[in-house]
């Protein structure tokens, strides 16, 4: 079983569409949890990142953390085209060296379409 | 804030040669970069992280004599893949931290092809 699992879709919704992107991870040792959004031939973009289980708004966006059960979720409402990106969820966990390090879903492909 | 850049963003380099890629941070100074490579279809794989001053740290599988890290100052990093082979192709992708990397702001990458 790998550390963090993400369909990686792809997934097409209509444009408005409620958008919901989900990852499940085996590591208990994850502090801080990420989303980032990678345009083709591009770096990741960082979205969010939340640190306890909860919500957190940013706009359009929501993240969501369930520690206890190791999921967590990106919610987009008001979807657009401009949303149509591969996203990454991404876990850091602290190396023995004192940094923190971090580990990635696929990636799930999102299509908006107009 | 936050932006990291790479150079080159796509480099074609014949096989045995060695290709130097550079990642800065423009408006910060970051204590710790990373390198990560992506295949096409793939997550990123972290590489090795390095810090300001000190040899970089690599994973387990990734060769330090071929991939060759120098962090020389807070906003600089350099990869060298060294002896450059087909299979070496692949999206580099840098990224740069000051909170020792829990978060991390990544460069646009660079796409290395080595015919």
């Amino acid at each position: 079983q790998k550390e963090v699992e993400q369909d990686p879709g792809p997934l097409s919704v209509p444009e408005g569409a409620i958008v919901s992107l989900n990852c499940t991870y085996s590591n208990s040792a994850f502090q801080y949890f990420m989303w980032y959004r990678q345009y083709s031939r591009k770096g990741p973009e960082l979205l969010m990142y939340t640190y306890s289980s909860g919500n957190k708004e940013d706009g359009r966006f929501t993240a969501q953390v369930d520690k206890s059960s190791k999921y967590i979720s990106l919610f987009i409402r008001d979807s657009q085209p401009s949303d149509s990106a591969t996203y990454l969820c991404a876990m850091s966990s602290l190396t023995g060296a004192g940094s923190y390090q971090l580990t990635f879903g696929k990636g799930t492909k999102l299509s908006v379409i107009p | 804030g936050a932006v990291v850049s790479q150079h080159p963003s796509w480099v074609i380099c014949k096989s045995g040669t060695s290709v130097k890629i550079e990642c800065r941070s423009l408006d910060f100074q970051a204590t710790t970069m990373f390198w990560y490579r992506q295949f096409p279809k793939q997550s990123l794989m972290l590489m090795a992280t390095s810090n300001e001053g000190s040899k970089a740290t690599y994973e387990q599988g990734v060769e330090k004599d071929k991939f060759l890290i120098n962090h020389a100052s807070l906003t600089l990093s350099t990869l060298t893949v060294t002896s450059a082979h087909p299979e070496d192709s692949s999206f580099y992708i840098c990224s740069a931290s000051v909170t020792a990397g829990y978060e991390q702001y990544f460069g646009p990458g660079t796409r290395l092809t080595v015919t």
